[in-house]
């Protein structure tokens, strides 16, 4: 069955740049969408279709397409960007949903 | 104010139903197409199911499609999920969400003897 695969954990000192990769085989043909999750909380949306940055999210997160991988991107790490982030997308046919394992980012 | 709100959630025997309920307020919720996601404990997101706008077509992962049901009623902006033949498996926090911006705050399902 189709997978998108995640780093299970990346970590980061503050004010540097984080990276999260997303990777699968249909990524080519479906967006993908980021989400932050936090303890006890539901997700929140980071980056949708890509590249594109929801309303309220701050600048410093953004993202990257490039074949089967597609890249969450976060600059200058804050303390309160630790949380897990999880990527989601569709299968090659738009039918089916799926999220990627998920990441957690950790700020030293 | 953007608003989605679960019911329904508590503590089922393996074998037994449930059904959640997700309450859509402040936006155009026949527009949406929706969806149930859930988190088993320490776990990842997992999409469950989806429902098209008009209800016509209904979709879910492979490990709940013939045990839950999602449906929809435009008119009282709700959601549903029934779920049957629960299994230990089965138990998370269950979202009602309108991907991939709007999320409610979950309902909690536990499956246990």
């Amino acid at each position: 069955s189709y997978e998108l695969t995640q780093p299970p954990s990346v970590s980061v000192s503050p004010r540097q740049t984080a990276r999260i990769t997303c990777s699968g085989d249909a990524l080519p043909k479906q967006y993908v969408y980021w989400y932050q999750q936090k303890p006890g909380q539901a997700p929140v949306l980071v980056i949708y279709k890509d590249t594109e940055r929801p309303s309220g999210i701050p600048e410093r997160f953004s993202g990257s397409s490039s074949g089967t991988a597609v890249t969450l991107t976060i600059s200058g790490v804050q303390a309160e960007d630790e949380a897990d982030y999880y990527c989601q997308s569709a299968d090659s046919s738009g039918t089916y949903l799926l999220f990627g394992g998920g990441t957690k980012l950790t700020v030293l | 104010e953007v608003q989605l709100v679960e019911s329904g959630g508590g503590l089922v025997q393996p074998g037994g139903s449930l059904r959640l309920s997700c309450a859509a307020s402040g936006f155009t919720f026949s527009r949406y197409c929706m969806s149930w996601v859930r988190q088993a404990p320490g776990k990842g997101l997992e999409w469950v199911a989806n429902i098209k706008q008009d209800g016509s077509e209904k979709y879910y992962v492979d490990s709940v499609r013939g045990r839950f049901t999602i449906s929809r009623d435009n008119a009282k902006s709700s959601l549903f999920l029934q779920m049957n033949s629960l299994r230990a498996e089965d138990t998370a926090i269950y979202y009602c969400a309108g991907l991939p911006d709007v999320w409610g705050q979950g309902a909690t399902v536990t499956v246990s003897s």
